[in-house]
């Protein structure tokens, strides 16, 4: 929880448009998982991310191990895009942590 | 089609009663888990095996008892359930159990005790 930082907890985007969302860890964090939760609730694994910045379609994820952080951009919005984003730390040693995640709507 | 496979999606329970949990992956991996979501928290992590050996427990209560009769099933018996048991419980997998691999989720049980 408080080793992982989701920002921000809550987010409505007008579909075609883009966003941020934004993991701050506390912990010396190794690798970053990026996960998402659709309104139905199933958990799908968007990214795995070493140092460094992955694209998948119109999702980019970036993790800055120096400055503890990793971002998880939304270009061009669609409504399937609807859920809640998880972040996930694993440092060494340790189990993944959890964030708290940030709900995302995107209104038609 | 859907490589982590949990049963029965919704479960309702009385308390004291006891369920189980089904969860079986075609991924062929060798590391499974259970984790745990609550409202307002985490997923919290409870269980991990391995090449279907016990490497982790972090649940407190013995209530909790994961059971694997194969290495690409990992079911979740829970006895005497209490209400603060309701939760969603997901099972994962991963390729070999190391800490820091990619994790893939089934879509969870949705428990609610009454």
């Amino acid at each position: 929880g408080d080793q992982v930082k989701q920002s921000p907890s809550a987010l409505s985007l007008q579909e075609g448009t883009n966003s941020a969302l934004r993991c701050n860890f506390s912990i010396a964090t190794t690798t970053v998982q990026w996960f998402l939760q659709n309104p139905r609730g199933s958990l799908m694994n968007l990214f795995y991310l070493v140092p460094g910045t992955k694209e998948n379609g119109r999702l980019k994820s970036t993790f800055n191990s120096k400055e503890s952080y990793s971002t998880l951009h939304i270009r061009d919005a669609q409504l399937e895009d609807s859920g809640t984003y998880f972040c996930a730390a694993h440092s060494a040693g340790n189990k993944l942590t959890f964030g708290i995640g940030t709900r995302v709507l995107v209104r038609p | 089609d859907p490589k982590i496979i949990q049963k029965p999606k919704y479960l309702v329970a009385v308390t004291g009663s006891e369920k189980i949990l089904i969860c079986e992956q075609y991924l062929g991996h060798n590391a499974m888990y259970w984790y745990r979501q609550s409202a307002k928290k985490p997923l919290e992590f409870m269980f991990s095996y391995s090449y279907q050996k016990l490497m982790d427990n972090q649940t407190a209560s013995s209530r909790f008892q994961p059971q694997s009769s194969k290495k690409n099933h990992l079911d979740l018996q829970i006895t005497a359930l209490k209400p603060d048991d309701s939760a969603t419980y997901f099972c994962a997998s991963s390729q070999d159990g190391r800490e820091d691999e990619r994790l893939f989720f089934g879509h969870g049980t949705k428990l609610s005790v009454l």
